[in-house]
């Protein structure tokens, strides 16, 4: 199993450009998640998709939109990057959250994204 | 709302020295916690969690953690530090019921030989 793979790995934009980050999980999980991780901030969460159909607000939503195409995919869409949204970007997949796993969530290798 | 404070942003023990990482939490209701190991430029790994049960949980490469719920802590300790355990560690809190995991800001850990 490849668990949870994205793409690209790096990203260079110019600022008002704009790109989707994909991600996709084997591992049959319900639930999907994009965080980003700043130097001193830990991670946080921008949108999540409880399961196929559904998505919701994270922490810091604003700047960016998503969609779960179906349960394997998760993809984050930047319309008009920011040199703000500079960034590395995980998304992460979760057994469910009301089963005796408690729902952990296991992490993609990251997208490095440079908005210039 | 939930939030996590680790209060070391670095952690420095010698090789073969226990070693511990603090974590302290805030949750209305039954938390569920977690500690991640992220090595550079790599993505997240688990490490281990605590759901319900016994305090102390034991998880992968010989780390565990002790839950205090008097203390709201659940800190991360290893009894012997080896070099390859340099790396970041974040530790996570989630209510339960709550899809939304709160990350601390992590805690470098460096052994040094």
């Amino acid at each position: 199993n490849a668990g949870v793979t994205q793409t690209p790995k790096f990203q260079v934009l110019k600022t008002g450009q704009s790109m989707t980050l994909q991600c996709a999980q084997d591992m049959n999980h319900n639930s999907m998640y994009w965080y980003r991780q700043d130097p001193g901030m830990g991670l946080r969460l921008i949108y999540y998709s409880a399961s196929e159909g559904t998505t919701d607000k994270g922490e810091v939503p604003n700047g960016y939109n998503v969609s779960r195409l179906n349960k394997r995919e998760f993809s984050l869409r930047l319309e008009s990057a920011a040199p703000s949204q500079t960034s590395v970007y995980f998304c992460a997949s979760s057994e469910p959250t009301g089963a005796s796993g408690g729902g952990t969530q296991y992490f993609g290798p990251g997208t490095r994204l440079t908005v210039l | 709302a939930q939030s996590v404070a680790q209060p070391e942003d670095q952690v420095n023990v010698a090789e073969g020295n226990p070693l511990t990482v603090k974590c302290t939490y805030s949750v209305s209701g039954n938390p569920y916690l977690f500690w991640y190991v992220q090595y550079p430029n790599r993505g997240l790994q688990f490490l281990l969690k605590y759901i319900t049960g016994d305090n102390l949980v034991k998880g992968s490469y010989g780390f565990e953690a002790e839950f205090n719920k008097s203390q709201t802590s659940f800190h991360l300790k290893k009894p012997s530090a080896l070099v390859s355990d340099s790396a970041l560690y974040f530790c996570a809190v989630r209510k339960a019921g709550s899809y939304q995991l709160t990350f601390g800001k992590g805690t470098k850990l460096s052994v040094i030989p």
